[in-house]
């Protein structure tokens, strides 16, 4: 059974950087065939895709946010990473990790973290 | 377009069957999967591609697709399916993005 878990602080400073971390267990993620995904959920809001990353450092980031997100992976560790920088208070959020898997015209997020909460404020 | 438009709430009879909804251009292109969100837990993934269900979901949730329109249906909805329910796909701009829908309510009454 695929784990994943977020860690890292918080509580961020506006203009500073939110970084977050995601723990992998119960596979490896140099194996392949999956993409490593962090979506974000806004007080009250649905689901926004941020980007993903493939084992091999390939990296794809929404249109909207790519300017000032970072995605990274460390297979050594079983980790990805996540680093969004000059916050506001409207990256305020709920952080998901999630993986995803595809074929062909197919894509599902099917093993979620359990989320992490960033409050951007001084 | 990478937009995709869900009814924001739905309701349905204990028992009865329900569909929701998910309508964008990306879903000529690609197949919709559908996620139900619980209130303060993480999305769980209920049907993706064709109408492919992963384990340990009931056979009461079915999806398809016609057109620019995706649709996950409950059938003999439960209780425990009151959720909020989000529709995703890759985008068809030719890039990878990926887009989740505007989520419906599931109100089972």
């Amino acid at each position: 059974q695929v784990q994943l878990q977020e860690s890292g602080p918080g509580l961020v400073k506006p203009s500073q950087t939110l970084s977050l971390t995601c723990t992998v267990s119960g596979g490896s993620i140099s194996s392949g065939g999956y993409y490593w995904s962090w979506i974000r959920q806004l007080p009250g809001k649905g689901l926004e895709w941020l980007g993903y990353i493939y084992y091999s450092g390939n990296t794809y980031y929404n249109p909207s946010l790519t300017s000032r997100v970072t995605i990274s992976v460390d297979t050594s560790k079983n980790q990805f990473s996540l680093k969004l920088n000059s916050v506001t208070a409207a990256d305020t959020a709920v952080y998901y990790c999630a993986r995803v898997g595809y074929i062909s015209s197919w894509y599902w997020f099917d093993y979620w973290g359990q989320g992490a909460l960033v409050t951007v404020s001084s | 377009s990478s937009e995709l438009t869900q009814d924001p709430a739905v309701s349905v009879a204990l028992g009865q069957t329900v569909r929701i909804t998910c309508q964008g251009d990306s879903l000529r292109s690609y197949y919709a999967s559908w996620y139900q969100q619980k209130p303060g837990q993480a999305p769980v993934l209920v049907i993706y591609g064709k109408n492919n269900r992963p384990s340990g979901i009931p056979d009461r949730f079915s999806g398809s697709s016609s057109g620019n329109t995706a649709s996950l249906t409950i059938s003999g909805a439960q209780a425990e399916d009151e959720a909020d329910y989000y529709c995703s796909s890759r985008d068809n701009s030719g890039k990878h993005n990926h887009v989740f829908g505007t989520g419906s309510k599931v109100t089972v009454l």
